[in-house]
């Protein structure tokens, strides 16, 4: 059984601040790696993707791979209020193959 | 253009129906999913279909019957329905060898009642 395990939450920063999520995965045969948002009542929508080790940033995100450790976090800078959601890690053994998902990480951005 | 689309998004029906999920995507994927999402947020995939060929089928009961008619459709057929089919059912589609992850669709809320 493929575990990715992810802090439930709720994780509640203010507006501003940086949120921090965490992910981490038991398979180290794992290849890629994901970061879906999903609005309350709404469909999860991919905002970040990962491949190898180190640092990936895409405007306030940046997406973290540590495989030797394992993990794999979001880091969202300047949090607005819109960011408030739950965030799904997900990871896959081959790239575009069967994703596992985490249980998600409900974040809350405080005015 | 939606890129996948569900239908219908709302579905309540009594134990022991039948009942169908229809997925379509137009963004020439070869590959599509169907992923149970339950109560507490859990994302599981139920099935998978490669250009019309099942490829992932996981613990699922024989109740659940994906079709693919072709490489852009993939629908979920449930027979007698129970109470803990209760949940979102979402479809989504990737590039089997692509690095852009998945769509999903906007989801199916299901409620046996």
């Amino acid at each position: 059984q493929k575990e990715v395990e992810q802090n439930s939450g709720p994780l509640s920063v203010p507006e501003g601040a940086i949120a921090s999520l965490n992910c981490t995965y038991s398979d180290r045969g794992s290849q890629s790696f994901f970061w879906y948002r999903q609005y309350s009542g709404k469909s999860p929508e991919l905002i970040m993707s990962i491949y190898s080790n180190g640092d990936k940033e895409d405007g306030r995100f940046t997406a973290q791979l540590n495989k030797a450790s394992q993990y794999v976090s979001l880091l969202i800078r300047d949090s607005q209020p819109s960011d408030s959601a739950t965030y799904l890690c997900a990871v896959s053994l081959f790239t575009g193959n069967q994703f596992y998902f985490g249980t998600g990480t409900s974040l809350t951005v405080i005015p | 253009d939606t890129a996948v689309s569900q239908t219908p998004k709302y579905l309540v029906t009594q134990m022991g129906n039948d009942k169908s999920i229809k997925c379509e995507q137009n963004l020439g994927h070869d590959t599509m999913y169907w992923y149970k999402q339950d109560s507490k947020k859990f994302l599981k995939i139920m099935f998978s279909y490669n250009n019309k060929e099942l490829i992932i089928n996981e613990t699922v009961p024989n109740r659940f019957s994906p079709k693919s008619p072709d490489k852009a459709h993939l629908n979920l057929h449930i027979n007698s329905l129970e109470l803990g089919d209760s949940a979102v059912y979402f479809c989504a589609s990737s590039q089997l060898r692509g690095n852009y992850g998945y769509t999903f669709g906007s989801g199916t809320r299901l409620t046996v009642v």
